[in-house]
């Protein structure tokens, strides 16, 4: 029964160029949420989202950020032109409901992205 | 606007000692809080959580406590063991949705 998968783990990009993130949650999940942590700070929530909706993107930076969860597959933050500031880790996580407060979210290792 | 935080940044305990890591928000709103635990390069794993009806949890070896008048929370490990050494984040949520998550304390467990 596999975890939260993320890949990659490690994402070197350029600035100006794509970033793709991807998550595929827990078997059985269909609530994946998306934090990100810059350095010597905290997790914070960028969007929640469930199968084919965007159900909270309140902490999602009004431009260049978007994040999709398709009926088929896994789901994706894209993050469009990066600048140095988008290096970070990005952490994803999966919940069988909506209220994931009495497990917790499931995490996953995290993709680190370092734009150069 | 830093809506949870954890004032040490870090915390050396002797193994076998109680350790205590403290939290302190500033939204009444908030009804859910979790705590978990982080090693590096890996995601965070949860720990324990309490809503607000509750003022105290326990699993095992770990206790929340929840001071709702005081808006704290801390999470007491008994007894202190070296593989508890990590980085420790607790979490609030109005929801149990959105979490709003401190920056962490890394506990040393001392052998």
């Amino acid at each position: 029964n596999a975890g939260v998968m993320q890949n990659p783990r490690h994402l070197v990009r350029r600035r100006g160029q794509e970033a793709r993130l991807r998550c595929s949650p827990m078997k059985g999940h269909s609530h994946v949420y998306w934090y990100r942590q810059l350095p010597e700070e905290g997790l914070k929530f960028m969007v929640y989202l469930q199968k084919e909706n965007i159900i909270d993107e309140s902490g999602m930076p009004k431009e260049r950020f978007s994040a999709e969860f398709p009926k088929e597959g896994p789901s994706i933050l894209r993050i469009q032109q990066v600048v140095r500031g988008d290096s970070a880790a990005y952490f994803c996580a999966s919940s069988p409901s909506s209220t994931p407060f009495h497990y917790g979210y499931t995490f996953g290792s995290g993709t680190r992205l370092t734009v150069v | 606007d830093q809506q949870v935080k954890q004032n040490s940044p870090s915390l050396s305990v002797q193994e076998g000692r109680i350790s205590i890591l403290n939290c302190d928000y500033t939204n009444s709103m908030f009804d859910y809080f979790l705590w978990y635990k982080k090693y590096p390069a890996e995601g965070p794993t949860f720990l324990i959580s309490i809503s607000s009806i509750k003022d105290k949890n326990e699993d095992g070896r770990f206790t929340v406590f929840l001071n709702k008048s005081a808006k704290h929370l801390s999470l007491h490990i008994v007894p202190s063991q070296p593989g508890d050494s990590a980085v420790y984040f607790c979490a609030a949520s109005a929801d149990g949705n959105q979490f709003y998550f401190g920056t962490g304390t890394s506990l040393t467990v001392i052998p």
